[in-house]
């Protein structure tokens, strides 16, 4: 039982390229999030979707984008990557969504 | 919107008893409490989950007064594998994208 991986584990990026981060998990679960958390800080939602087909804006949503095509699967997309994006990226699931989330293991992004 | 303050910080000793706690004034009435906690390089767990009074299950219990204003997050007997950041989380069921993890707190068990 994988729960959610994330991929890659880490990338260096240069500033200005395209850049989306997998999120997959087999647990079927409905709800699925994306947050960042940047270096001694805690985590801030970036995207969130509530079931397969719908999408919404988290915290901290300028610059990325998000799609649900399918209950499994969850890419985060930065369209045109920024030094301030540098950050580690983690994505979640659950059932519900007040639910207990279980989180993946994290993309380190760098952007230069 | 339900942010929640929590210390820093907090230090202790094998077996020991710890507390931590978290205030959340704004709480809404729709707002559950939760508590995660999350190791260097890893993705935040989840420990356990309230709403009112007290919650308790097999790694923690949860203290929320009457008025839901703070919450107490305890850990008995603590190990060394207790040293982790821990975040205090206060989720709106009726806005999906308000969920605030805070700066969490650095708990330090100590042999």
């Amino acid at each position: 039982i994988a729960g959610i991986t994330q991929a890659p584990t880490s990338q260096i990026l240069a500033a200005g390229r395209r850049m989306t981060l997998r999120c997959t998990q087999d647990m079927r679960h409905n709800a699925m999030y994306w947050y960042r958390q940047d270096l001694g800080l805690g985590l801030r939602l970036i995207h969130y979707s509530n079931t397969a087909g719908t999408t919404g804006k988290g915290e901290v949503p300028d610059g990325y984008s998000v799609s649900r095509a399918n209950t499994d699967d969850f890419p985060l997309t930065l369209a045109s990557a920024v030094p301030s994006q540098t950050s580690v990226y983690f994505c979640a699931s659950s059932e519900a969504e007040h639910n207990e989330q279980f989180f993946g293991p994290g993309t380190r992004l760098t952007v230069l | 919107l339900a942010k929640t303050t929590q210390p820093i910080s907090m230090d202790s000793y094998e077996g020991q008893e710890v507390n931590i706690t978290c205030s959340h004034n704004n709480i809404a009435t729709n707002d559950y409490i939760t508590w995660y906690q999350q190791f260097p390089s890893q993705g935040p767990r989840f420990i356990i989950q309230g709403y009112k009074t007290k919650v308790t299950n097999e790694v923690a219990s949860l203290f929320i007064p009457a008025d839901r204003k703070s919450s107490t997050l305890s850990l008995p007997r603590v190990s060394l594998s207790d040293t982790a950041v821990y975040y205090c989380l206060v989720g709106d069921m009726n806005n999906f994208n308000k969920f605030y993890f805070g700066s969490g707190t650095k708990l330090n068990v100590k042999p």
